[in-house]
């Protein structure tokens, strides 16, 4: 089924390891994003990027890090994990146009101790 | 800064009424407003998408309403089902590509 698949859907993390979520769209999408949902806080940008080779960052982008070296593919590194990145994380994409609707992957939780 | 309210932070009702959700966005000069549901665990699922030119928008029952003088959007669910509990969610999409999203209404129908 077309859409957006998320890896991993759960991870536990000590603090300092690092570790990348892993997510990838097969509607050829020129646009994708990751956020992140924290109660009380909603959902909140992390990067994003509107194509191969183009990234840019979002509302929260410290200790993050992305690259997009293809157009299905939108990986999300974690440097040196935090127990503040625990959180639950959503790809999203769209297409080329702002118009278009955000469809978004099933999201990955994520627990730092 | 955009800012994205959404009240109330949870609703619930008795099935078969008719309910509105409320968005208010502080900066008006925004290209579109989306609506989206989502079930707990899950991701979201996009519902209605109002262009800034337009006033609103339907599917089934749903009813997206939008006033971009006033700064505010509603969502009109009609004869609501148990099906329709979750929680739904507004974001208004500004000049740059990023969508700022309310923190939802919560919502649950009662059989």
């Amino acid at each position: 089924n077309a859409g957006v698949t998320q890896t991993p859907k759960f991870q536990v993390l000590k603090t300092g390891q690092s570790m990348t979520l892993q997510c990838a769209q097969d509607m050829n999408h020129e646009y994708m994003s990751w956020y992140r949902q924290d109660p009380g806080m909603g959902l909140r940008l992390i990067h994003y990027s509107v194509g191969a080779g183009i990234t840019d960052q979002g509302e929260v982008p410290n200790g993050y890090n992305v690259s997009r070296s293809t157009t299905e593919d939108f990986p999300l590194r974690l440097l040196s994990a935090a127990p503040s990145q625990t959180s639950v994380y959503f790809c999203a994409s769209r297409g080329q146009f702002v118009a278009n609707v955000l469809t978004f992957g099933a999201g990955s939780r994520l627990t730092v101790l | 800064k955009q800012e994205v309210t959404q009240i109330p932070a949870a609703l619930s009702v008795p099935e078969g009424e008719n309910l509105v959700l409320n968005c208010s966005f502080t900066d008006s000069a925004i290209y579109n407003l989306q609506w989206f549901r989502q079930d707990p665990g899950k991701g979201l699922t996009s519902l209605l998408l109002i262009q800034s030119s337009q006033r609103e928008q339907t599917s089934g029952r749903l009813n997206a309403s939008l006033d971009k003088s006033s700064g505010r959007s509603t969502l009109y669910i009609a004869a609501s089902q148990p099906g329709d509990s979750a929680t739904y969610l507004c974001a208004a999409q500004g000049g740059s590509e990023k969508l700022v999203f309310g923190k939802g209404t919560k919502l649950t129908v009662n059989p």
